[in-house]
């Protein structure tokens, strides 16, 4: 089963501009991750967001968490082709264990 | 630091064999855990082990299993293969703590024919 939802499926933007992904999830969470996938290779680690987090920076990407509201965002600014790839949000399950739970992911192209 | 390492990263096999995939966790890295992705399905967990014990599994049927070595190195095997267990498999590895980041390999690509 798919804890989270995101948002768009699919992104097209030219390089330069800044690339909005949204992710909502289900139940409560002690963290959220988001990871990077290039065309069908292994997952990227991008960024851990605990849920006494609001926002967090890691070079080029921004990203919130607002609990309330259950859901997340990604922000990459000033795009590059090589940005070009799948984005997932992540949580783990409420089991607590290392069971983490996908959403279908944000496949974003950046046009050169 | 090395990261998550799977073998083989390609393999084809043929409906009703058998196949084994290798995960090698990073240093220190005490869980691992298995995720099958498709396009139709997204990414599916598969199963979780700590300290050589499964602590978590998916809803897979039995053909799906795995172990967990002392050195937590981790296998999983897939018996009487099947057209639809064509994905990409994906291993993870984290500290043993709960609620860690979790670090994946490149993946295996096992084609069923």
């Amino acid at each position: 089963s798919q804890q989270g939802e995101e948002d768009p499926q699919a992104l097209s933007i030219q390089e330069g501009e800044n690339a909005t992904m949204n992710c909502s999830y289900k139940t409560s969470i002690n963290n959220l991750q988001w990871y990077r996938q290039n065309s069908g290779r292994g997952l990227v680690h991008l960024i851990l967001i605990r849920s006494n987090e609001r926002e967090k920076h890691s070079g080029r990407l921004r990203v919130t968490l607002d609990t309330s509201k259950k859901s997340s965002s990604l922000l990459i600014t000033a795009s590059r082709a090589a940005d070009t790839a799948s984005y997932f949000c992540a949580t783990y399950g409420s089991s607590n264990t290392g069971k983490l739970i996908f959403g279908q992911g944000t496949t974003l192209q950046v046009k050169p | 630091k090395a990261g998550v390492t799977q073998t083989p990263r390609y393999l084809i096999k043929t409906r009703g064999q058998q196949v084994t995939l290798s995960c090698s966790p990073i240093s220190g890295h005490r869980s691992v855990s298995w995720y099958q992705q498709t396009p139709g399905q997204g990414l599916q967990f598969l199963f979780e082990y700590f300290s050589e014990t499964q602590r978590n599994k998916g809803n897979f049927p039995g053909r799906f299993s795995g172990r967990q070595f002392s050195n937590s190195r981790s296998e999983m095997n897939v018996s009487t293969l099947e057209l639809g267990d064509s994905a990409l498999y994906l291993c993870a590895s984290s500290l043993p703590g709960r609620n860690t980041e979790a670090f994946f390999g490149q993946g295996t690509r096992l084609t069923v024919v």
